[in-house]
């Protein structure tokens, strides 16, 4: 079972590029998230979706862009990359269906922002 | 609003030891709970979730949480500690219905041989 698939696990970008962290999941979830986890500030939601077609900000989205064309996919944009971006992004799904919060994470990716 | 405070982003137990992380959560509303762990390198998994069914929850690992509404905590346990235990935990909020998830800073557990 595939559960919540990203890529790339690792990325080292320079400074003022772009690029899109993918994500997938085959559970049929309606809600998928991202968040960024920091040395000593948890876990921080970026942006979320409660469906294709909705997205909405969460508490740190400055300097992202997402889009949920399918159930399936919710890629994670970078705009113009910055040092601050540096971090493990996760993506996470859950359903509707199941307890409101349980949330299933893919691997993480690793940004580093030169 | 609800947020979490998990006290202590380090502790270290011996092996065979309780382990007690320790979780206190601010929330308008009613809430649910959950821990959540992770290892290293890995995403985060589910340990266990509080819905109101039960204030006394056990989840996967030996682990139990207790909710307790007139101390507005929910303390994560473990008689006795294992050396694969050593991950770091994460407690977490969301009101009931609402599927965004507030998380704490995470506690990072050291077992010790």
């Amino acid at each position: 079972n595939a559960g919540v698939t990203q890529t790339p696990k690792f990325q080292v970008l320079k400074t003022g590029q772009s690029m899109t962290l993918q994500c997938a999941q085959d559970m049929n979830h309606e809600y998928m998230s991202w968040y960024r986890q920091d040395p000593g500030m948890g876990l921080r939601l970026i942006h979320y979706s409660v469906g294709a077609g909705i997205t909405d900000q969460g508490e740190v989205p400055n300097g992202y862009n997402v889009s949920r064309s399918t159930t399936e996919d919710f890629p994670l944009r970078l705009l113009s990359a910055a040092p601050s971006q540096t971090s493990v992004y996760f993506c996470a799904s859950s359903s509707a269906e199941g307890v409101a919060g349980e949330l299933f994470f893919g691997e993480g990716s690793r940004l580093t922002v030169l | 609003a609800q947020s979490v405070t998990q006290l202590g982003s380090h502790v270290s137990v011996s092996e065979g030891a309780l382990v007690l992380l320790r979780c206190n959560y601010s929330s308008s509303v009613p809430p649910y709970l959950f821990w959540y762990v992770q290892y290293p390198n890995q995403g985060l998994q589910l340990l266990l979730k509080y819905t109101s069914a039960a204030t006394l929850v056990k989840g996967i690992n030996g682990f139990e949480a207790e909710f307790k509404k007139s101390e507005t905590s929910f303390h994560l346990t473990k008689p006795s500690a294992h050396m694969s235990d050593a991950a770091e935990y994460f407690c977490a909020v969301t009101p009931r219905g609402y599927q965004k998830v507030t998380f704490g800073i995470g506690t990072k557990l050291q077992v010790i041989p």
